[in-house]
């Protein structure tokens, strides 16, 4: 199993430049999360999918920020235009929801830095 | 907004040494999860504990989770360089009274660091 895989590993970008960050979950796994950690406030949940059908997305900090989930193997997180703020490294996360206390399994991350 | 607060937020010591880290808050959770995270990785999980007091062991780590559901702690003994990291615990909402399961609350971690 390749885990969660997220892409690019790394994104340097300029202020107001559009960034894409990538996520392929688990196979098999029906439930897609985005977090982002920084220092000052930890890991936030920013959207949550379910059967690729966005559930919560109470935790996009503004409409700067965009989710999609086209099939169940791909979701992307978009922001435009982007910010210094917004500088953070952004988590994926899948599992497969039957019911509660499942295990979350996190891609391992993409670096942003936005000057 | 059910805040987890993990104490203490930095713990540097030698190989061979106990410590304990502390994750607690004001809700009631109806799970905890602790994770443990890499640098330049994502969390991964340790443990789940579901019913108030219970105690969980991984080899030499064990986990409690609180009478109330609301607090937990994670002992680790003889502490080796390999257990470095970032010790998250997470809470799931709280049982019968409209908390999502799936929104998981993290605290902001114990940087834990063994020297050998």
């Amino acid at each position: 199993d390749a885990g969660v895989i997220q892409s690019p590993r790394h994104e340097v970008t300029e202020m107001g430049q559009e960034v894409t960050l990538r996520c392929k979950p688990i196979s098999g796994h029906n439930s897609l999360f985005w977090y982002r950690q920084t220092m000052m406030r930890g890991l936030e949940l920013l959207i949550y999918f379910n059967n690729n059908v966005p559930i919560d997305d109470s935790g996009m900090p503004e409409d700067r920020f965009s989710a999609k989930m086209p099939n169940a193997s791909f979701s992307t997180l978009k922001i435009q235009p982007s910010e210094p703020r917004d500088s953070a490294v952004y988590f994926c996360a899948s599992r497969h929801s039957t019911g509660t206390n499942e295990k979350l399994f996190f891609g391992s991350g993409t670096q942003l830095s936005v000057l | 907004t059910q805040l987890l607060e993990q104490s203490p937020q930095f713990l540097s010591i030698q190989e061979g040494e106990n410590l304990t880290v502390y994750c607690n808050s004001s809700s009631v959770f109806s799970s905890l999860q602790w994770y443990r995270q890499e640098p330049g990785e994502g969390p991964v999980l340790l443990v789940t504990v579901v019913t108030g007091g219970e105690v969980k062991k991984l080899k030499r780590l064990t986990f409690q989770f609180g009478d109330a559901r609301k607090d937990s702690s994670l002992h680790i003994t003889a502490a080796q360089p390999g257990d470095t990291g970032l010790y998250l615990c997470a809470g799931a909402g709280v049982r019968n009274s409209g908390g999502s399961n799936y929104k998981l609350t993290f605290g902001k971690g114990t940087l834990l660091t063994v020297n050998p």
